[in-house]
């Protein structure tokens, strides 16, 4: 069964550090998204792709957070510099087209900042 | 904007008693609906969808029905087994929209043998 990757798993990083994060979403699969949980809540978004093109970012902290996806299929999203706050869940999706909004999940990457 | 309520939890079941986690939901036009499960340390799993008034989705004896009427979208389950342990997450999407998933709170579920 087809599936979204993401790495590390796990991450520590010192505040202040440059962080970066990667995603591979099924094959096919043109819309990727960028989602912050925070311990105890729902996943947030943070930034859509439509291809290579950003469909949504507006809930992206542009002045430390940056998301990629060049090439049209994989996608980095890096913080720097990281702070204490930005410890959470980082989950990659990915979306078919044609679909009904349904999206398939990674592991995600549990990010602690120190 | 568009969102999404859920109870809070936890919700506390034995083995084999009935299961409801409400849901309610916001939004402009007519969304699709999801439920999305994830167990510890791990990512979202798709459990339901329905995309347009009473549908029915289900999955692995859990359903839910789209209610309109109500904006709800209820997940039930005649009877829980301990794997069902985990967190449950109501979601919707704007066909018409941006097409992102929004999300609940989530609502934990614990089911003691």
């Amino acid at each position: 069964e087809a599936e979204v990757a993401q790495s590390p798993r796990y991450k520590i990083t010192e505040k202040s550090q440059a962080v970066a994060f990667w995603c591979d979403p099924i094959s096919g699969h043109a819309t990727l998204y960028w989602y912050r949980q925070i311990l105890g809540q729902g996943p947030e978004l943070l930034v859509q792709f439509q291809d290579e093109s950003v469909v949504d970012d507006s809930q992206l902290p542009k002045d430390r957070f940056t998301a990629e996806r060049l090439n049209g299929v994989d996608s980095t999203l890096k913080i720097q510099p990281a702070e204490l706050g930005d410890s959470a869940m980082y989950l990659c999706a990915s979306s078919p087209s044609g679909g009904q909004g349904e999206a398939f999940f990674g592991q995600g990457t549990r990010l602690t900042v120190v | 904007g568009d969102s999404v309520t859920q109870m809070e939890g936890p919700v506390t079941l034995s083995e084999e008693a009935f299961l409801t986690i409400n849901c309610t939901y916001t939004a402009t036009g007519y969304p699709s609906l999801f439920w999305y499960v994830q167990y510890p340390g791990e990512g979202l799993q798709l459990l339901l969808k329905a995309t347009k008034a009473d549908d029915k989705g289900s999955n692995k004896g859990f359903e839910a029905t789209y209610r309109k009427e109500t904006t709800s979208f209820h997940l039930e389950k005649g009877s829980v087994q301990v794997s069902d342990s985990a967190v449950y997450f109501c979601a919707l999407s704007d066909p018409g929209g941006r097409r992102a998933l929004t999300f609940g709170s989530g609502t934990r579920l614990q089911v003691q043998p």
